[in-house]
């Protein structure tokens, strides 16, 4: 996970509410990356951030939402949620440049009730 | 677009016993390919790459991975596995320029029997 930290680790909410999770790289790595990973499958690609700016969206909804920080720390905001969102949200980090490959973070576990 | 497809959804094997987990994709451009292990409740850990240079890429905890170009495919190998293997495998793609996201496929469960 080359020290990625990601918070919470489990979170519960009801249908309707919102939500913020956050994701902390190691030093270096300026791309974030979320995904969205429902229980049995692969994760899903979410958005992509490089250097503050939006580099990639995913087939996701507006409810969903997301920024990088200059500390390239990243949140990602889910709004109105749904019971469909349930799922393990992952942030994964990278260099942002040719070869890149992503380290993940060990999740954050959502539960909407 | 690129796509992944990951054949077997679960892979029973006995331990010490050689396994091989099927990949194939899908890209209209260069891609790189990558295998992640996920271990349960955990995240995602790296198992192997390959982003260029020789198509039989070695990784961690003894697998290895072969890049076959006219195949698309991109299967997974371990010679003897062990009881600690166990867990899931995903198989993923990226493209080689713009947005470096990952496609992932469905995955694999590697059950190792003792």
């Amino acid at each position: 996970d080359a020290g990625v930290t990601q918070s919470p680790t489990h979170l519960i909410k009801t249908r309707g509410q919102q939500v913020t999770l956050r994701c902390s790289p190691i030093s270096g790595h300026k791309s974030v990356s979320w995904y969205q990973q429902v229980l049995g499958q692969g994760p899903q690609f979410i958005f992509q951030y490089y250097e503050k700016e939006e580099r990639g969206r995913g087939n996701f909804p507006d409810r969903f939402s997301a920024r990088q920080f200059p500390n390239y720390s990243s949140e990602l905001n889910v709004n109105a949620l749904l019971l469909g969102d349930s799922a393990l949200y992952l942030c994964a980090v990278g260099s942002g440049t040719t070869y890149e490959t992503q380290y993940f973070g060990p999740g954050t576990r959502l539960l909407v009730l | 677009a690129q796509s992944v497809t990951q054949l077997d959804s679960q892979v029973p094997v006995f331990e010490e016993a050689p396994v091989e987990l099927r990949c194939n994709y899908s890209s209209s451009v260069s891609v790189y390919l990558f295998w992640y292990v996920q271990y349960p409740n955990q995240g995602l850990q790296l198992l192997l790459k390959y982003l260029s240079g020789s198509t039989l890429v070695k990784g961690i905890n003894g697998f290895e991975a072969e890049f076959n170009k006219s195949q698309t495919s991109f299967h997974l190998r371990k010679p003897s596995v062990h009881i600690s293997d166990t867990a899931e495998y995903f198989c993923a793609v990226s493209s080689t320029s713009g947005t470096y996201k990952y496609i992932f496929g469905t995955g694999t469960r590697l059950k190792v029997l003792a």
